[in-house]
């Protein structure tokens, strides 16, 4: 079936440092991949997505290329800020149907 | 506009008690999913609806969770005489015809 295996956390950085968390995945078919983030006390939201291979999302300074080859879809962002904290969680999705998600990441960012 | 809302935020039940948990999802959205997510661990699949149809039930832990959508709107999870196994934080999802899921606050379910 369909997997979704994400980097462990928590990570912890300082402000202005650079940011990758890992994402790989396993799917029958061609998936559409998503990244989701949760803030403390509030609901999933949805950061970025992509639909095919070669496509990268990117939405508040946060980048995820659809790498078909090494089926990875790793988040990245040039320099965090404190705000950033949060859990952020990997996703896919096969057809209209249900998401996979991983077990998420807990991102702590001091100033 | 509105987004996904459930109700209640919170839910205590004692064990052996049926609960109900409600989804009133984004207007006009077609598709409707329940996803259960324990501490620490990400949203595990459930059900999934379109319109009032359930075309996906294969994630329901066992015959005492039930789901319905009678009018293609609204949607009610039940769980029937809870476990502390329940205990879980119940999310809802709306989505358009594409690929975006749009979710709920979630219903903290204790069973204690």
């Amino acid at each position: 079936g369909d997997s979704v295996t994400q980097m462990e956390g928590p990570v912890t950085l300082s402000e202005e440092a650079f940011l990758t968390i890992n994402c790989t995945y396993t799917a029958t078919g061609y998936p559409s991949l998503f990244w989701y983030v949760q803030y403390p006390g509030e609901g999933l939201q949805l950061l970025l997505k992509a639909t095919k291979a070669d496509d990268k999302g990117s939405n508040k300074g946060f980048e995820a290329t659809y790498r078909k080859e090494t089926t990875s879809f790793h988040l990245e962002k040039g320099s965090v800020q404190v705000s950033d904290s949060a859990v952020y969680f990997c996703a896919l999705r096969t057809n209209a149907g249900k998401s996979t998600f991983g077990d998420g990441t807990t991102l702590t960012v001091k100033p | 506009g509105a987004g996904v809302s459930q109700s209640p935020r919170y839910k205590v039940a004692k064990r052996g008690q049926d609960v109900a948990l409600r989804c009133d999802p984004i207007s006009g959205h077609v598709s409707l999913f329940w996803y259960q997510q324990a501490l620490g661990q990400g949203p595990e699949f459930l059900t999934y609806f379109q319109n009032e149809a359930q075309l996906d039930k294969s994630g329901l832990p066992s015959d005492r969770f039930f789901a319905e959508r009678p009018e293609g709107s609204v949607s009610t999870l039940k769980i029937q005489r809870t476990q502390q196994e329940d205990s879980a934080v119940y999310l809802c999802a709306s989505s358009p015809p594409s690929y975006e899921q749009y979710f709920g606050p979630g219903t903290r379910l204790t069973v204690t």
